[in-house]
């Protein structure tokens, strides 16, 4: 089945503490990125990859880092998270830029930071 | 990316046809219409797009005036499942970022 994974869906971690979000994908997307949702703002856009090794930023990229090594993952790590990160986070993809391919999107990780 | 403008919310009686509304008068010439729904905290699905021709797929139907200035998804047998906000987004295509800008969107609610 076609489909955008990421783990873990719920996390409550306290401030400082790293942690990493992952994200996985079995559709030979190119293109993936990170969103992160919250009340009265919408989704915003954190990062965005077009391809291995290419990845930039989104609207709202403080607090975050990605990397993208192999096309299929695209994690998302908070170095030192705090309680402004507590969001529900969700990850996309699509099969390329450029195009009018529609995107999916995960499950969403739910992240509250104490 | 041009604006779009959707009620805030609606009903629709189950087994109805549900038919939401979207308004886009500054769109240009290579802006799709993407309509997408988010059931419940639940992430983003998409429904269906189109440029200027009516589309339908096994979810939905969009159709798309001439002027392309607004358009309407139809679902054409509601279920109580399909009780989401739905997102009517119109963007160009260009090589480099497929961000996705959500407005507000519709709150659809399918009443038994």
């Amino acid at each position: 089945e076609a489909q955008v994974t990421q783990n873990p869906r719920y996390l409550i971690t306290v401030t400082g503490k790293k942690l990493t979000v992952t994200c996985s994908q079995n559709m030979n997307h190119e293109y993936m990125s990170w969103y992160r949702q919250d009340p009265g703002l919408g989704l915003r856009q954190i990062y965005y990859s077009m391809n291995v090794e290419v990845t930039d930023k989104g609207d709202v990229p403080e607090g975050y880092k990605v990397s993208r090594k192999e096309k299929r993952n695209f994690p998302l790590i908070l170095e030192s998270p705090s309680p402004n990160q507590t969001s529900l986070y969700f990850c996309a993809s699509s099969l390329s830029s450029g195009r009018a391919y529609e995107q999916y999107f995960g499950p969403g990780t739910r992240l509250t930071v104490t | 990316d041009a604006k779009t403008t959707q009620p805030t919310s609606m009903d629709c009686a189950e087994g109805r046809a549900a038919n939401l509304p979207c308004n886009h008068s500054t769109i240009s010439g290579n802006e799709y219409v993407y309509w997408y729904r988010q059931i419940h905290s639940q992430g983003p699905q998409y429904i269906i797009h189109g440029l200027k021709n009516n589309e339908t797929n096994e979810m939905a139907s969009l159709i798309i005036t001439e002027d392309r200035k607004s358009s309407t998804l139809i679902l054409p047998h509601a279920t109580l499942r399909d009780t989401a906000v739905y997102y009517c987004i119109v963007r160009d295509f260009n090589f480099g970022n497929e961000k996705l800008t959500f407005g507000t969107g519709t709150r659809l609610t399918i009443i038994p």
